[in-house]
């Protein structure tokens, strides 16, 4: 039981580039999220999905795109990468979109742009 | 934005002191939680509130549900070179969804 899986460990970007975060749980769970880390700022959402198929917003989703593509996988794209896009990222999940059931985080991607 | 505001931000404690952090927000809240990070890793649910008042303790950690709602406290007795680490509050704001915020952390070094 592998937990929450996310790929790759680290990665380096140039200015413009692109590039897909992969995230995926075995733990049979509803809801997804991606969350950015910077020093001093906490996590902050970047997107979400509820359940399969839904895909929603959160506080900072500017310059991202994601993908539910099944139940056990959610990806997050970058299409054209910033230097402000320099963080670590973090894909959760959880059994339901309510506070009730902890999230469960994987161990992050460390990204940086160029 | 609806914001947490976590108190120390770090702290550098020499090992078998206890440790006090806190956490507030300018709203209610109804669940607070509190996670910890190890360095490399994601966040590990620590402690989950759900009442007011309400004082939960794990091992040597003890963290208590604010009265007003507002804010809610964390503290670790006989800290150990283990609890080297980020702690983060979350909680669900009420016009959210459910969906967690989190604090901006408070990153706690032992010295042995």
């Amino acid at each position: 039981n592998a937990g929450v899986t996310q790929t790759p460990k680290f990665q380096v970007l140039k200015t413009g580039q692109s590039m897909t975060l992969q995230c995926a749980q075995d733990m049979n769970h509803n809801s997804m999220y991606w969350y950015r880390q910077d020093p001093g700022m906490g996590l902050r959402l970047i997107y979400y999905s509820a359940s399969e198929g839904t895909t929603d917003k959160g506080e900072v989703p500017n310059g991202y795109n994601v993908s539910r593509l099944n139940k056990r996988e959610f990806s997050l794209r970058l299409e054209s990468a910033a230097p402000s896009q320099t963080s670590v990222y973090f894909c959760a999940s959880n059994s339901g979109a309510g506070y009730n059931s902890p999230l469960h985080f994987g161990n992050g991607t460390r990204l940086t742009v160029t | 934005g609806q914001q947490l505001n976590q108190s120390p931000q770090s702290m550098f404690i020499q090992e078998g002191e206890d440790v006090s952090m806190n956490c507030t927000s300018s709203s209610i809240f109804n669940t607070w939680l509190w996670y910890k990070q190890d360095p490399g890793e994601g966040p590990v649910l620590l402690i989950a509130l759900y009442k007011a008042g309400e004082l939960t303790s794990n091992g040597r950690l003890t963290a208590q549900f604010g009265i007003t709602r507002k804010d809610s406290f964390l503290n670790i007795s006989a800290s150990i070179p283990s609890d080297v680490g980020i702690y983060f509050c979350a909680g669900p704001p009420s016009n959210q969804g459910g969906k967690l915020i989190f604090g901006q952390g408070t990153e706690l070094s032992v010295k042995p």
